[in-house]
């Protein structure tokens, strides 16, 4: 399995507090996604890094912000969660951008009230 | 907007009986895939079939490309109960690799026993 670890794997938060979300990968691999995933619509890419400090907005970006400062974490932050935001939210690696099967966290389930 | 679609939403066959789901997107792509998710966790790649290929195999998948109808299809021989998991094709605009890569709202596959 690839060294992905997401944490916290289930949280629970009121409206209006902000969450960070953390994937660590032991791989070294260069691109780090962020999807979430919803019922009736598969997963829709929130945001993307290329390398360190390198980082791209995906489909559905409103609302969420990213970091990376080191190759191996790759953090999503909701700055004031809302309930539209609760989802499951996975955390994927590749060695390349261009071509490449995506290796998958095993997902952070969220959940706003 | 969802580039990938899977076809039927849901299916359920009985151990040893053959399973085929379709996936159909709208642009044209370099590559498809077909991931693997069982429930709670995060996706699997089985197996990517370039945009110039037609057919590939890997044990007992066969996936094959349509790219004039803009359809894939993934056929698992001789099911398993193991094999009852959700199954999502992803694809990749052309133009653009992982970063563009496109998940379809899945196929819920059961097998029964």
């Amino acid at each position: 399995d690839a060294g992905i670890t997401q944490s916290p794997r289930h949280k629970v938060t009121e409206t209006g507090t902000p969450v960070t979300l953390r994937c660590h990968q032991t791989e070294n691999h260069r691109y780090m996604y962020w999807y979430r995933q919803d019922p009736g619509h598969g997963l829709r890419l929130i945001h993307y890094s290329y390398g360190v400090k390198d980082t791209d907005k995906g489909e559905v970006s409103d609302g969420y912000s990213v970091s990376r400062s080191k190759t191996e974490d790759f953090l999503l932050t909701l700055e004031s969660a809302t309930s539209s935001q609760t989802s499951v939210y996975f955390c994927a690696i590749t060695a390349s951008g261009t071509i490449g099967e995506l290796f998958f966290g095993e997902g952070s389930r969220l959940t706003v009230l | 907007s969802q580039q990938g679609e899977e076809d039927p939403q849901a299916l359920s066959i009985q151990e040893g009986e053959n399973a085929t789901m379709n996936c159909s997107y709208k642009t044209s792509i370099n590559n498809l895939q077909w991931y693997r998710q069982n429930s709670g966790r995060g996706l699997v790649h089985l197996i990517l079939i370039r945009s110039n290929e037609r057919e590939k195999h890997s044990g007992r998948l066969r996936v094959t490309l349509d790219t004039s109808k803009k359809s894939s299809s993934l056929l698992i021989t001789a099911s398993r109960a193991a094999d009852t998991a959700s199954y999502f094709c992803a694809t990749d605009a052309a133009n653009f690799g992982n970063e563009k890569l496109t998940f379809g709202t899945g196929t819920r596959l059961t097998i029964i026993p």
